[in-house]
């Protein structure tokens, strides 16, 4: 079993739908989540982070974290043309010291048709 | 791109000749890592640094060294390319207060014919 698992899709969606993207993880040791944008040909773009379990809100973009499922989601609401990306889910444990390594999912591919 | 700066932004090499990327940043940042993604396999460690001096490799570091002799500076070396590194390099720091987050420069594109 992979640590991190990610729907790889695509998954395309009208203009004004909500998005929801979604992650599966295995080590109940993972406390900080992240979700990161990454446009084709650029690097990945930090865009939520969030700490144990709970939600989180910015904007049209909602990340939610249910540690007893190891679960995360990110919800993007009234969803643009300019949301087309690669959505990228990470994680890390607490383990600290010389080791801040983080476990990828391998991405969704996500357009938003005008 | 969190003043990280990738060079080159593009190489096309040959199998066999040494090559090497440097990432710079320009905050002084302790920790600094070096991805690279594939098509499949997404974004995978090669190495990473928690100081200057002080490297230690990831999950892919097989046919990779690195150094860091500045703070600033973090280059990958690729001793012998083979095209089986043909790949998009990714350079990463963590900011201080929040080593469990990285940012991520803007990549390295490598041909390995």
């Amino acid at each position: 079993q992979k640590e991190v698992e990610q729907d790889p899709g695509p998954l395309s969606v009208p203009e004004g739908a909500i998005v929801s993207l979604n992650c599966t993880y295995s080590n109940s040791a993972f406390q900080y989540f992240m979700w990161y944008r990454q446009y084709s040909r650029k690097g990945p773009e930090l865009l939520m982070y969030t700490y144990s379990s709970g939600n989180k809100e910015d904007g049209r973009f909602t990340a939610q974290v249910d540690k007893s499922s190891k679960y995360i989601s990110l919800f993007i609401r009234d969803s643009q043309p300019s949301d087309s990306a690669t959505y990228l889910c990470a994680m890390s444990d607490d383990s600290g010291g010389s080791n801040y390594k983080l476990t990828f999912g391998k991405g969704t591919l996500l357009t938003v048709n005008p | 791109d969190a003043g990280i700066t990738q060079s080159p932004r593009h190489k096309v090499t040959e199998t066999g000749t040494p090559v090497t990327l440097r990432c710079h940043q320009t905050e002084n940042h302790r920790y600094m890592y070096w991805y690279r993604q594939d098509p499949g396999h997404g974004l995978r460690l090669i190495h990473y640094s928690y100081g200057v001096k002080d490297t230690d490799k990831g999950e892919v570091s097989d046919g990779y060294s690195v150094s860091r002799s500045k703070t600033e500076d973090f280059l990958l070396t690729l001793e012998s390319a083979t095209s089986s590194q043909t790949s998009v390099y990714f350079c990463a720091i963590s900011p201080p207060g929040m080593e469990e987050t990285q940012y991520f420069g803007p990549g390295t594109r490598l041909l390995v014919l």
